[in-house]
């Protein structure tokens, strides 16, 4: 199992504000900064946000990240068709001495 | 251009071996820590094993430590997964990825098939 909590599903239409969850715990989330990676369909995971809420070069600002506490959420706004993928996030675990993800979450534009 | 290949997947037996090598090229590959991550398809992320920039400090998941080894030839811009005792759990596609603290750059992938 997982050992960050992510929904396994979300979905919105064009134009509309989702977020996605992740939760976790101290020796993970709670310590240290959260990842998310965006996956597209039959390719490999992408940085989306980095350090929590930092976005790199070439992301669009649609895309935030917060955290708070051992939880961190991802928030697209403008929802757009190519947002369609799988999100996972990710976070050093000082317990495991190793990085965890969450299950994922499949975003599905209606 | 930053270029992560990963090769060396395939089939094997239960209790086989493989070895898996990433090629880097396009950034100072003695600057980075490089990573394995692997992805049963269909299913989510799972971090294997990581390796410091010089390979004196390694890093490995509990379910593949001792079996699986993570080495690297900074001379050659190589990063190698050497997996021994094989499961069928250790089906998956295998995705090295380069970073300390985020994952900014992956490779395509190579897939690892176990079964008899």
């Amino acid at each position: 199992q997982p050992v960050l909590t992510q929904p396994p599903s979300a979905s919105g239409t064009p134009g509309q504000r989702v977020t996605v969850s992740c939760s976790g715990a101290g020796s993970n989330i709670g310590r240290n900064a959260v990842n998310w990676y965006q996956q597209l369909p039959g390719t490999a995971p992408k940085l989306l946000i980095s350090g929590s809420h930092q976005r790199p070069s070439g992301v669009p600002d649609r895309f935030s990240g917060s955290k708070s506490g051992t939880s961190a959420s991802l928030a697209i706004s403008g929802l757009q068709s190519e947002d369609e993928a799988d999100y996972y996030c990710s976070a050093w675990d000082d317990g495991l001495n190793g990085w965890v993800f969450g299950g994922g979450t499949r975003l599905t534009v209606l | 251009e930053v270029q992560l290949v990963e090769s060396g997947g395939g089939s094997v037996q239960p209790g086989g071996s493989l070895r898996l090598s990433c090629a880097a090229s396009g950034f100072t590959f003695n600057s980075h820590w490089i990573h394995w991550v692997r992805q049963v398809p269909g299913k989510g992320l799972v971090w294997v094993s990581g390796i410091n920039t010089d390979g004196s400090h390694t890093l490995y998941a509990d379910s593949v430590k001792g079996r699986f080894t993570i080495s690297r030839d900074n001379a050659k811009n190589m990063i190698y997964l050497q997996m021994n005792s094989l499961r069928a759990e250790d089906t998956a596609v295998y995705y090295c990825a380069r970073g300390r603290f985020y994952f900014d750059y992956w490779g395509q992938g190579t897939l690892v098939t176990v079964s008899s």
